[in-house]
């Protein structure tokens, strides 16, 4: 079945560091791919998408690239600041289907 | 901005208790989705609906169910609430008609049952 798996957390990094967060996914059909963001207390936010092979999506200097040949969209910024402190939920939809299959998570904090 | 909104961001309840988590969207969206989120688990998919008075299960339906009775509105009912339905209930809905799958939230129900 159609699946996602993330880079396990927590990732700490100081500010202005650089941030990779792996994501690969297996998928029957031709999935669009999304980071979304969930700031503390909050729900979830869309970062950034992309809806086939090569795409690139990109956001508030985040981007990731999306990579049929090796199933991955992984997430990167240059230089992330305290405010990029948040979880980051990768996730697919395959099309012809309603659903999202989501990662798991990861959590980022950035220190001072 | 497409808006969701839920109806209590945090709520305690007791075992056995009927609970009822409300979420209205303004976008006028036909899909509406419940999922929970939990440490480690990430979100996972309780029901999903896609029209008026029609639903799907999810991957975890058990001692769920719902209601759709508008278009804009979708409730999650615990019929009997069970300490491990302790969790974050996220609504989300998704227009039709899109070449991609993106869903918007609503921020979320903590909810704690003791």
């Amino acid at each position: 079945g159609d699946s996602v798996t993330q880079m396990e957390g927590p990732v700490t990094l100081s500010e202005e560091a650089f941030l990779t967060i792996n994501c690969t996914y297996t998928a029957t059909g031709y999935p669009s791919l999304f980071w979304y963001v969930q700031y503390p207390g909050e729900g979830l936010q869309l970062l950034l998408k992309a809806t086939k092979a090569d795409d690139k999506g990109s956001n508030k200097g985040f981007e990731a690239t999306y990579r049929k040949e090796t199933t991955s969209f992984h997430l990167e910024k240059g230089s992330v600041q305290v405010s990029d402190s948040a979880v980051y939920f990768c996730a697919l939809g395959v099309q012809g289907a309603q659903k999202l299959v989501f990662g798991q998570g990861t959590r980022l904090t950035i220190n001072p | 901005d497409v808006k969701v909104t839920q109806s209590s961001r945090y709520l305690v309840k007791r075992t056995g208790e009927k609970v009822f988590l409300e979420c209205v969207q303004d976008m006028d969206h036909e899909n509406m989705f419940w999922y929970r989120q939990d440490p480690g688990l990430g979100l996972r998919l309780i029901y999903f609906s896609y029209d008026v008075k029609m639903k799907e299960k999810g991957d975890i339906p058990e001692g769920y169910s719902v209601s759709r009775e508008k278009k804009e509105r979708f409730s999650l009912i615990l019929e009997s609430a069970s300490t491990n339905q302790t969790s974050m209930y996220l609504c989300a809905s998704r227009g039709v008609g899109r070449d991609d799958n993106e869903q918007f939230f609503g921020p979320g129900t903590r909810l704690t049952v003791l």
